[in-house]
């Protein structure tokens, strides 16, 4: 099993470049999960999905994030345009069931925004 | 401020010293959850505790959920160095809902 698969694992841009951030979850994974970590703030969520579905996207900092998954193997977090504090590493997680289940993190993407 | 609070936020002991890391809140959980994170790497799961006053056991590790599920706590019985890591308790308010973490507590096992 490949598990969680992130793409770029490492991204450096400029303040005000668009950054996308790629997911695969796993093979019949139906829930989704976009994490941010900091140290200053830890690890937070910024938004799930259940079926491809959004469904609680509370956590997404302010209108310059979004995220899509268009089918159950694929999703991405657009960061546009992206500034100096949106540096940090970003997990992709996936579960079997919606809900409290096991979640299954990606590598992560280490973003660095200069 | 942290739905859960974690404590302490870091601790550094010799090989074969045991530890207690504490997940706190001032909410009830459904279920919480600890997780394992080594650097480089995502967290990975370790247990899963929903009912209170549940004690599970995973080899040297033992995972306590409080009566009231409001707290839990992770004991680590003659540490290893291969125990090293950021370790996150995660609580979920309701049946069917997201996770909160906790700010985590970085362990360091010296050998």
């Amino acid at each position: 099993d490949a598990g969680v698969i992130q793409s770029p694992r490492h991204e450096v841009t400029e303040m005000g470049q668009e950054v996308t951030l790629r997911c695969k979850p796993i093979s019949g994974h139906n829930s989704l999960f976009w994490y941010r970590q900091t140290m200053m703030r830890g690890l937070e969520l910024l938004i799930y999905f259940n079926n491809n579905v959004p469904i609680d996207d509370s956590g997404m900092p302010e209108d310059r994030f979004s995220a899509k998954m268009p089918n159950a193997s694929f999703s991405t977090l657009k960061i546009q345009p992206s500034e100096p504090r949106d540096s940090a590493v970003y997990f992709c997680a996936s579960s079997q069931l919606a809900g409290v289940d096991t979640q299954y993190f990606g590598p992560g993407t280490r973003l660095t925004v200069l | 401020t942290q739905l859960l609070e974690q404590s302490p936020q870091f601790l550094s002991i010799q090989e074969g010293e045991n530890l207690t890391v504490y997940c706190n809140s001032s909410s009830v959980f459904s279920s919480l959850q600890w997780y394992r994170q080594e650097p480089g790497e995502g967290p990975v799961l370790l247990v899963t505790v929903v009912t209170g006053g549940e004690v599970k056991k995973l080899k040297r590790l033992t995972f306590q959920f409080g009566d009231a599920r409001k707290d839990s706590s992770l004991h680590i019985t003659a540490a290893q160095p291969g125990d090293t890591g950021l370790y996150l308790c995660a609580g979920a308010v309701a049946a069917g809902n997201k996770l909160t973490f906790g700010g985590g507590t970085r362990v360091l096992v010296k050998p």
